[in-house]
This record gives C-alpha cells, sequence and structure tokens, in this order.
C-alpha cells in the first residue's frame, strides 16, 4: 500500500528555535496532505490541509505564522514550527489522501516534539 | 458541526471478545474508518466500511454500521495481549472533505 515516511520521529529543541518536520509519500504523488497535533491521551486535532503548490488551509485557532506549512513537490509536505516554545511540544502527525484508494488515507509514524 | 463519540476505556480478559463503539453526526459520511494506534506510535488502519454497507468481516474484525441512528462498532474476537492500544474511530465528512477523529478508546487487554 501506500507510504508516508515522517521524519524526525522525535526531535527535543530549546524555545525560540524553530523545528522542520518532513512528511514524504514514497510510491504515489498526494497532492494533498493533512497535518495533525495530538496532546497525550487525546484526539487527533487537525491542524491543517496542505495542497501541493498553493497555500495551505489552516483550521480555526491554528496559529499560520508559527505552524509553517510547504508543499513544494507532490511527494514532499513540511511544517515547520517556528519559535518553539514549551506549549508546543506535543505529538504530529501527517497524513495524504491517496488518490484511488478504498481506504482513503495513510499516515506518517509520528514526531514527538520535546521544547525543553 | 461534524462530532463523533466514543468511549474512553474498555477492558476485558485475553481470548474475550471486545466491542469498541462509536457514533457520529455528520450524514454525509461516506467512509468510516478504524485505526489503531500502539504507544508513540502513528495510525495504522484496521479496516474501513463504505456507508451504504451494514457490515464488513475482515479475519478477527467485524465492524457494524447502522447509519440510521449513525453508529458504528468494531468487534475484535478473540483479543490477545498484542491488541491492547487505543482505538480511534474516523469518519469521512462529505461536507468537509476532512477526515474527523473521535476521541480514542484505550483497549486494555488482561492475560
Amino acid at each position: 500500500g501506500a507510504v508516508v515516511s515522517q521524519h524526525p520521529s522525535r526531535v527535543i529543541c530549546k524555545s525560540g528555535t524553530s523545528v522542520k518536520i518532513e512528511c514524504r509519500s514514497l510510491d504515489f504523488q498526494a497532492t494533498t496532505m493533512f497535518w495533525y497535533r495530538q496532546f497525550p491521551k487525546q484526539s487527533l486535532m487537525l491542524m491543517a490541509t496542505s495542497n501541493e503548490g498553493s497555500k495551505a488551509t489552516y483550521e480555526q485557532g491554528v496559529e499560520k505564522d508559527k505552524f509553517l506549512i510547504n508543499h513544494a513537490s507532490l511527494t514532499l509536505s513540511t511544517l515547520t514550527v517556528t519559535s518553539a516554545h514549551p506549549e508546543d511540544s506535543s505529538f504530529y502527525i501527517c497524513s495524504a489522501r491517496v488518490q484511488g484508494a478504498s481506504y482513503g488515507y495513510t499516515f506518517g509514524s509520528g514526531t514527538r516534539l520535546t521544547v525543553v | 458541526g461534524e462530532d463523533v463519540e466514543q468511549s474512553l476505556f474498555l477492558s476485558v480478559r485475553e481470548g474475550d471478545s471486545s466491542v469498541i463503539n462509536c457514533t457520529y453526526t455528520d450524514s454525509s459520511s461516506t467512509y468510516l474508518y478504524w485505526y489503531k494506534q500502539e504507544p508513540g506510535a502513528g495510525l495504522q488502519l484496521l479496516t474501513y466500511i463504505f456507508s451504504n454497507m451494514d457490515m464488513k468481516q475482515d479475519q478477527r474484525l467485524t465492524v457494524l454500521l447502522n447509519k440510521k441512528d449513525k453508529h458504528l462498532s468494531l468487534r475484535i474476537a478473540d483479543t490477545q495481549t498484542g491488541d491492547s492500544a487505543i482505538y480511534f474511530c474516523a469518519e469521512f465528512s462529505g461536507n468537509t472533505g476532512k477526515l474527523i477523529f473521535g476521541q480514542g478508546t484505550t483497549l486494555q487487554v488482561k492475560p
């Protein structure tokens, strides 16, 4: 099946620095990717939808300038957490629509971000 | 708006059947999914069902869909300790084009 590779799996950064998370579709073209955030013992919260070659669509309450999303190619979407703070510590997961697949979506393995 | 609700916790003994329930509100849902998440990992698709079906079976997994009541369930037969995880129900909303998740049900399997 279609695979999305997400890196890094874990990252620790200092407050005030920026962190980039990458999601690559390995064997298919992902025109649409989704970025989710998951707090401990909670559900996945959709942060934004990225479409290749256009600006991302952010969900209400998500700061566009803090969570920069770039989807410059059909196989790569990135999420950059800018000027990270401890409250940004979370589990971030990307997902891609798989066109033509009845199951619809495939997910990355997630990135555990810890801001110290 | 769209909403998906699940019970938060289920505990069963190894070998028993587990039934995890989910309700949703969006009548335009076309696909409904069950995902499994183990600690620190991403989401693994377990199974899915089209909204025009009422049952789907896949080995130990049985999905039942009551579209009238907007109720979805996942039955795991002969539950094993390796089935311990968080299970998320999700619907694809035809209104928004988004995948909406429930809160997740933590399944604890006791030996």
